[in-house]
Parts: structure tokens; C-alpha cells; sequence
């Protein structure tokens, strides 16, 4: 059980616009800095997004991140077949003083 | 160019003890935390501890709390993991990540290719 919380499958047509979420409380997402990281089978993960809504260089702006209260969104425009892929969120937790992550989203393009 | 190339994979048995590795270049290795994040087999990433390269400071996750320890190398700048009395589920890949901080804040930039580690008897 992830402390944060994703959908297990997201889809949508090549050209679309698709969202993911990611559900948290105030003693992580709420008071602190959401990454997010894209992961193909059998590779390591790769920063997509920090501090919320920042992206690194390299990074195409048909992806976007957003921070409102306790949940955080990565949206991605223009799908590409490319962009199947595993995506997950993650952050700090105050509280249990430890990095946490979601549980991670599959994006089919359909 | 920012890269980490860590050690290969492992084989071992449960309460055995597996020590990964991991070398970074292209970059100051004292000005980055190296963090460890483990990946079970078709399940998602669990965060494992930081260490400051700068300091040797360490934050780890409390689910593996005396079992984990994290150091580096600064002279290779080559950071270590070290899990004891593993056991069967622990068999996951390993990623070294550039990244975190004492505070918590940071991301994680770039990663390891990961080292997977198989507990079998």
C-alpha cells in the first residue's frame, strides 16, 4: 500500500491529452516539493518534473505538473506511442520522515 | 555528463548480506545526496535512505532500519548500500539516485541502471 495514491491504468489516443493523479495528505503532498519520474520496462526511472511544476532541460512541454492542497497532477499533451510508459509521484513525508511514493500509473496509448 | 554506474548483480541467500555500489561522475560528489530507492519484482518504488557524501548524515527508511547502512567513498566517489539478514523479499532492484536532502527536499536526477538482487535459497 503506497502512502500516495495514483491510478493503477491511465489511456488515451495518440494526439490526446492525458492526467494523472497523485493523492496524498498534508504531511506530504500538502506541505511539500511533488516529483515526477517516467519509467519504461526494464530501465531506471527518469525525473520528468520537479518542484511541482518544473521541468528539467531535455524535457518536452507536453509535460506539465501541477500542486493544488493534498494532490498533484502530471498532464501530458500530443500522446505519442513513445509515452507508454510507467509514471510515478513522489515527495517527502513529514511525518513519517521518509521519502514516499505512489504506486505508480500505467499509460497505455491506445 | 551527470552519470552513476553501479555494481552488478547479486545472488545470495536469506540472512546473507549484499553490498551494492555506486560511482558517480560528471559532477561535485560532495555537493549531492545519493539516495537509494528499490524497485520488487512488477511492484512500484519504495524509498530506502540518503546519505550526504559531504557529511556522511543519513536518513533511512524506518521499515529497514537496522538493517540498511549507506556510505561513500569520497575519494572514488562511489557510494555503498549494505542490506543484512536479507530475506526472500528483498529480491528487488536497487537504484542509486542523485538526490535528497537532509530536510527531505530534492528529486531525484539522474539514476543508476539498478542492481538487482535475488534472495533464494
Amino acid at each position: 500500500q503506497s502512502v500516495l495514491t495514483q491510478p493503477p491504468s491511465v489511456s488515451a489516443a495518440p494526439g490526446q491529452k492525458v492526467t494523472i493523479s497523485c493523492s496524498g495528505t498534508t504531511s506530504n503532498i500538502g506541505n511539500n516539493y511533488v516529483s515526477w519520474y517516467q519509467q519504461f520496462p526494464g530501465t531506471a526511472p527518469k525525473l520528468l518534473i520537479y518542484d511541482n511544476n518544473k521541468r528539467p532541460s531535455g524535457i518536452p512541454d507536453r509535460f506539465s505538473g501541477s500542486k493544488s492542497g493534498t494532490s498533484a497532477t502530471l498532464g501530458i499533451t500530443g500522446l505519442q506511442t513513445g509515452d507508454e510508459a510507467d509514471y510515478y509521484c513522489g515527495t517527502w513525508d513529514t511525518s513519517l520522515s521518509a521519502g514516499v511514493f505512489g504506486g505508480g500509473t500505467k499509460l497505455t496509448v491506445l | 555528463q551527470v552519470h552513476l554506474v553501479q555494481s552488478g548483480a547479486e545472488v545470495t541467500k536469506p540472512g546473507a548480506s549484499v553490498k551494492v555500489s555506486c560511482k558517480a561522475a560528471g559532477y561535485t560528489f560532495n555537493n549531492y545526496g545519493i539516495s537509494w530507492v528499490r524497485q520488487a519484482p512488477g511492484q512500484g518504488l519504495e524509498w530506502m535512505g540518503w546519505i550526504s557524501p559531504y557529511n556522511g548524515k543519513t536518513k533511512y527508511s524506518q521499515n529497514l532500519q537496522g538493517r540498511v547502512t549507506m556510505t561513500t567513498d569520497t575519494s572514488t566517489s562511489t557510494g555503498y548500500m549494505e542490506l543484512r539478514s536479507l530475506r526472500i523479499d528483498d529480491t528487488a532492484v536497487y537504484y542509486c539516485t542523485r538526490g535528497g536532502s537532509e530536510s527531505g527536499y530534492g528529486w531525484f536526477d539522474p539514476w543508476g541502471q539498478g542492481t538487482l538482487v535475488t534472495v533464494s535459497s
